[in-house]
Order: C-alpha cells, then sequence, then structure tokens
C-alpha cells in the first residue's frame, strides 16, 4: 500500500465510448502524474500537475483529458480511444514536481480497447 | 532527454550482495539519478535517489561515480522479494525524464 489508489483496477471499453479513470492520493503530496505503460515499451510521462497546475504534457493526443480538481485527486478523461491505447495507466505522486523528490505509484488501472 | 544503460536482466543467490549497474553518460548537472523497481502487475516502487554524495536508506545503497556518467544500485543482502524489474532513470527539476527498459533481477533460493 503506497498511499495512491487508482479506480477502476480494469477496465474494457469500446472505441466511442467515454470513461475516466481515477487517482487518489492520502500522503499529503502536491504533485501527481499519469504514466502509460504498454507491453514491452518504456513507461511513458503523460501528465503532470504540480499544485493543481498543469505543467507537462508530453504531447499527448487530445482524446486523453487530465483533470485535476485539488491536490489529492487526479482524473484522466478517455473518448474516442484507439487499440493502440491499450496499455497500463499509472498514477503517481510526489511532495513537489521535480527531481529531488521520489514518486509514489498506484497499482495502475488496465485498460483495454477494443 | 538524458538516457540510461542497464543490462537486460541480472541473477543473484539469495542473501548475497547485488551490485545493478547503469550508465548515463549524458547526464546534466540537474539530473537526479533515481532508482525504482517492479514487480509483475504491480506499479513501479521508489528505492532511492541521488544527485552527487553515495546515498543510503533501508531498502539499498547508491553509489554516484565522481563524474556522475554511471551509478549502481547495491541491495545489501538480497531475498526472494527483491526480484523485479530495476529502473534507473534521470529526472530533473522540469519533469524530463527517460524510463528505460530497466533490469530484470532473478534472485536463486
Amino acid at each position: 500500500e503506497t498511499g495512491v489508489t487508482q479506480t477502476p483496477r480494469h477496465l474494457v471499453m469500446g472505441m466511442t465510448n467515454k470513461k475516466s479513470l481515477k487517482c487518489e492520493q492520502h500522503l499529503g503530496h502536491n504533485a501527481m502524474y499519469w504514466y502509460k505503460q504498454s507491453a514491452k515499451k518504456p513507461l511513458e510521462l503523460m501528465f503532470v500537475y504540480n499544485f493543481k497546475e498543469q505543467t507537462e504534457n508530453n504531447s499527448v493526443p487530445s482524446r486523453f483529458s487530465p483533470e485535476c480538481p485539488n491536490s489529492s485527486h487526479l482524473f484522466l478523461h478517455l473518448h474516442t480511444l484507439q487499440p493502440e491505447d491499450s496499455a497500463l495507466y499509472l498514477c503517481a505522486s510526489s511532495p513537489q514536481a521535480g527531481g529531488s523528490y521520489e514518486q509514489y505509484f498506484g497499482p495502475g488501472t488496465r485498460l483495454t480497447v477494443t | 532527454d538524458a538516457k540510461t544503460t542497464q543490462p537486460n536482466s541480472m541473477e543473484s543467490n539469495e542473501e548475497e550482495p547485488v551490485h545493478l549497474p547503469c550508465n548515463h553518460s549524458t547526464i546534466s548537472g540537474t539530473d537526479y539519478i533515481h532508482w525504482y523497481r517492479q514487480l509483475p502487475s504491480q506499479g513501479p516502487e521508489y528505492v532511492i535517489h541521488g544527485l552527487t554524495s553515495n546515498v543510503n536508506n533501508r531498502m539499498a545503497s547508491l553509489a554516484i561515480a565522481e563524474d556522475r556518467k554511471s551509478s549502481t544500485l547495491i541491495l545489501h543482502r538480497a531475498t526472494l522479494r527483491d526480484a523485479a524489474v530495476y529502473y534507473c532513470i534521470l529526472l530533473d527539476n522540469f519533469n524530463k525524464f527517460y524510463f528505460g527498459s530497466g533490469t530484470k533481477l532473478n534472485v536463486k533460493p
């Protein structure tokens, strides 16, 4: 138990569906992250929020839309996804954004796009 | 983005020390060296990080070369629970980083 929870743990959706992934951290951190982990590919950073402000968007397609209503919650809204978007989506948090801080990861949401 | 190079796999005997190497020849002065590990079907777990000096915590030690172009994660006594994929990554204060393929550590009883 890392103090970062993600729901749902598994999600199957069609290409025309709209769904959302939720992340919550109970560590009092001020930075939250979304990562994508595809089979046989390195972990990819998608979005970074620091004190509720988005500070990083690594050229992620617009069909992925993040939302950070407060420092404890992070959402990833999904719409019109493609099969190649099937992956493990990981959320993480840290005291603040930046290299001097360690990150704590949630267990991930396994997403399958059919 | 600065990149890291790690061996694809390593093997160790239980209760013996393990030295996991990482090369990062293009490291910049503001890059922190982080190590994470990941078990199957789980998110990555923080192990240790440092900037210039060697670091110790309850899980491991991090030895950083004087020129910072390489580092070594040291597990002092490997257990079966340490079998995982270990990632060495560089992270700067602008969140630019490269997560490589990692080293799969196999621990033999």
